[in-house]
């Protein structure tokens, strides 16, 4: 079975410096997964996602995060946070594997990211 | 860029009460899904629909959940006798045919029960 594990339920940094939300995952073959961004009253926006290509994906606004294997993690990282981007972000596996009809997204508990001025 | 959009944004209902939550996919997805969200909770998958039926659906959505398709655009969730433990945001997706392709979410509905 699939599952993600966001390490942090909170992370508070300040404007302008980097940004990095951890997050494990767990599963029985080459996993899909994705990272997505809900602002207060707002739907979930996909941020990036990772599907067995280059390890290292590039997102919207700025985001990045690496697929390592080894460690089983896919951690977002930008390098300036920006006031904006204070928002709850999600790490997310799909939870079949290739073929499989359903491909349905199994969350992490979420990071509640702040960003002081 | 086209997206997932979701009525009502907000309803609010009795228990016992019957609630259609209403989507519109994506024009030319596939594959569409409910997942929901209870306060302080993680967004949990509740069904998916492929081809005009249930491909899965989870422990959670028992007897009182149906979803249907009914005219080709919208998406509709059904609770049959609403419970107060039903109260959450639900959130409606959709993708295109690729199993990697992301779902691409609405901006949810949320449903308060008395």
């Amino acid at each position: 079975a699939q599952s993600v594990t966001q390490l942090d339920s909170h992370v508070s940094v300040s404007e302008g410096t980097p940004v990095l939300l951890r997050c494990n995952y767990s599963s029985s073959y080459s996993p899909s997964l994705f990272w997505y961004v809900q602002h207060p009253n707002k739907g979930l926006q996909l941020l990036l996602k990772y599907t067995s290509a280059a390890t290292l994906v590039k997102g919207i606004n700025g985001f990045e995060a690496e697929f390592k294997k080894s460690e089983t993690s896919f951690h977002l990282t930008k390098p300036s946070a920006h006031m904006s981007d204070a928002a709850e972000y999600f790490c997310v596996v799909s939870g079949t594997n290739y073929g499989g009809a359903t491909n349905k997204l199994i969350f992490g508990t979420g990071t509640l990211l702040a960003v002081q001025p | 860029e086209p997206e997932v959009t979701q009525t009502p944004s907000h309803q609010v209902t009795q228990m016992g009460q019957e609630v259609i939550l209403r989507c519109v996919p994506i024009s030319n997805h596939l594959y569409f899904y409910w997942y929901r969200q209870i306060l302080g909770q993680k967004v949990e998958f509740l069904v998916s629909f492929y081809n005009n039926e249930i491909s899965e659906k989870s422990e959670i959505f028992d007897d009182q959940f149906s979803v249907e398709r009914p005219d080709g655009s919208n998406f509709t969730l059904k609770i049959r006798s609403t419970k107060l433990e039903d109260s959450a945001m639900y959130f409606c997706a959709s993708r295109g045919g690729l199993s990697n392709q992301p779902q691409h979410f609405g901006d949810g509905t949320r449903l308060s029960i008395l």
